[in-house]
């Protein structure tokens, strides 16, 4: 079966921006989860959405934001980007939420702010 | 904050050798996992360790969750090139939702 996928797989955007990216996960799995990998911090979490609500949320500021749609695809969306928003955003599903769930990962989208 | 450190940072060695990569925490984990994860891609799950002592072997690969489970190995026997990748422990408390990563380990393997 299909993977999770990701849109776009790379972005450039400028400071001051707004950006929305897009995740869908595989069939049947209601959890997605967002990261953002930087080198300096490695993988840090966002948030979790499951079947349309938002159950975690990371120590990001708001202008880090998402959503979960009926169909559980996921968007999350950076207002006002800066330099240092500059990562990889990696969207994982699972069948459930919770530790005990195996997450799969989607290939990312790198994001490039100018 | 639950904190998950790696050592190495990096590792360059040529094929053959034998490594260990540490994962280490002064919190204690109902879980641990360990992802690889190659350039251009996301992390893909390699093990899963419950159990405090517990080993799991897979193929060349040996993980061990410690008796406190505050801290985790990974030992390759006899590496090859295709073992090169960032390798990122995670750790997962009951209760939570949600896992905290360490910041990986990059392992290049040289023919």
């Amino acid at each position: 079966k299909a993977g999770v996928t990701q849109t776009p797989r790379y972005l450039i955007k400028t400071r001051g921006q707004q950006v929305t990216l897009s995740c869908s996960p595989i069939s049947g799995h209601r959890s997605v989860s967002w990261y953002q990998q930087t080198p300096g911090q490695g993988l840090q979490f966002l948030f979790e959405y499951f079947s349309e609500t938002q159950r975690n949320k990371g120590n990001f500021p708001g202008r880090f934001s998402g959503r979960q749609f009926s169909n559980s695809r996921s968007e999350m969306n950076v207002s006002t980007l800066e330099l240092g928003d500059s990562a990889l955003y990696l969207c994982a599903s699972s069948l459930g939420g919770g530790v005990g769930y195996e997450q799969f990962f989607g290939p990312g989208t790198r994001l490039t702010v100018l | 904050t639950q904190l998950l450190e790696q050592s190495p940072q990096f590792l360059s060695i040529q094929e053959g050798e034998n490594l260990t990569v540490y994962c280490n925490s002064s919190s204690v984990f109902s879980s641990l996992q360990w992802y690889r994860q190659e350039p251009g891609e996301g992390p893909v799950l390699l093990v899963t360790v419950v159990t405090g002592g517990e080993v799991k072997k897979l193929k060349r690969l040996t993980f061990q969750f410690g008796d406190a489970r505050k801290d985790s190995s990974l030992h390759i026997t006899a590496a090859q090139p295709g073992d090169t990748g960032l390798y990122l422990c995670a750790g997962g408390q009951s209760g939570y939702s949600t896992l905290t990563f360490g910041k990986g380990t990059m392992l290049l393997v040289s023919p």
